[in-house]
């Protein structure tokens, strides 16, 4: 079956570093992706990785690697406003999205 | 109005009601989506419009009916649900080409559904 794994819940403090994993196990690849959704609000789109190595926007950078089944979300010098879940789903040989559970982040003062 | 929107934002019904949920999305897209969310579980996909057509229905339950009468408009219609289907329904859209890229999708802010 297909599967996308990430932590359910994790907790860093503003202004520091946080790594958010992702791993996946999927009927083809065709691209992974990270969207935020704040409580109650839809979910966002934030990147999109389809080749191996590391997509750079802003304070936010995801990474891929194909041959592990592995992405990780990063976010730097992290804000009080970057609380939200991050969910992560890898499009399959189907071009259909495959979606964890999603992690939820608390950023603490 | 601009992206997607999804009208009513919550609803309470009973078992025995009909109600529609309705989307409309103004982004020029040609793909539009019905999903499931509930509580500390992964998105799941219920419909898949395509050009109009509908090109994916996973195994959802008869009483919940998808309608998509133009590429900028989606319905879900409710009938005879169960408590269990309680959860936030989730309309996305994207714009789907064969010339790759991320296509990603937008997503409405949801319809809060409450069967009781």
């Amino acid at each position: 079956g297909q599967n996308i794994d990430q932590p359910t819940e994790m907790t860093a403090t503003e202004g520091a570093i946080v790594q958010i994993n992702c791993t996946y196990q999927t009927s083809g690849f065709n691209g992974l992706f990270w969207y935020q959704q704040h409580a109650g609000e839809a979910p966002t789109f934030l990147s999109y990785n389809v080749l191996d190595g590391l997509e750079e926007k802003g304070r936010f950078s995801s990474f891929l690697s194909r041959s592990k089944g592995y992405s990780y979300l990063l976010l730097k010098e992290l804000q009080m406003k970057d609380s939200a879940s991050y969910l992560c789903a890898v499009r399959d040989s189907n071009y259909q999205l495959i979606w964890g559970a999603g992690t939820k982040l608390i950023i603490k003062p | 109005e601009t992206g997607v929107t999804q009208t009513p934002r919550h609803l309470v019904m009973g078992m025995t009601n009909k109600k529609s949920l309705k989307c409309e999305q103004h982004l020029g897209h040609n793909a539009m989506y019905w999903y499931k969310q509930s509580a500390k579980k992964p998105l799941e996909l219920m419909f898949v419009y395509n050009f109009k057509e509908q090109t994916e229905n996973n195994s959802v339950p008869s009483r919940f009916s998808p309608e998509c009468p133009n590429s900028s408009h989606l319905f879900l219609h409710l009938h005879t649900l169960q408590p269990e289907d309680s959860a936030l329904y989730l309309c996305a859209s994207s714009h789907e080409s064969s010339s790759g890229g991320a296509n990603e999708q937008f997503f409405g802010p949801g319809t809060r559904l409450t069967v009781l």
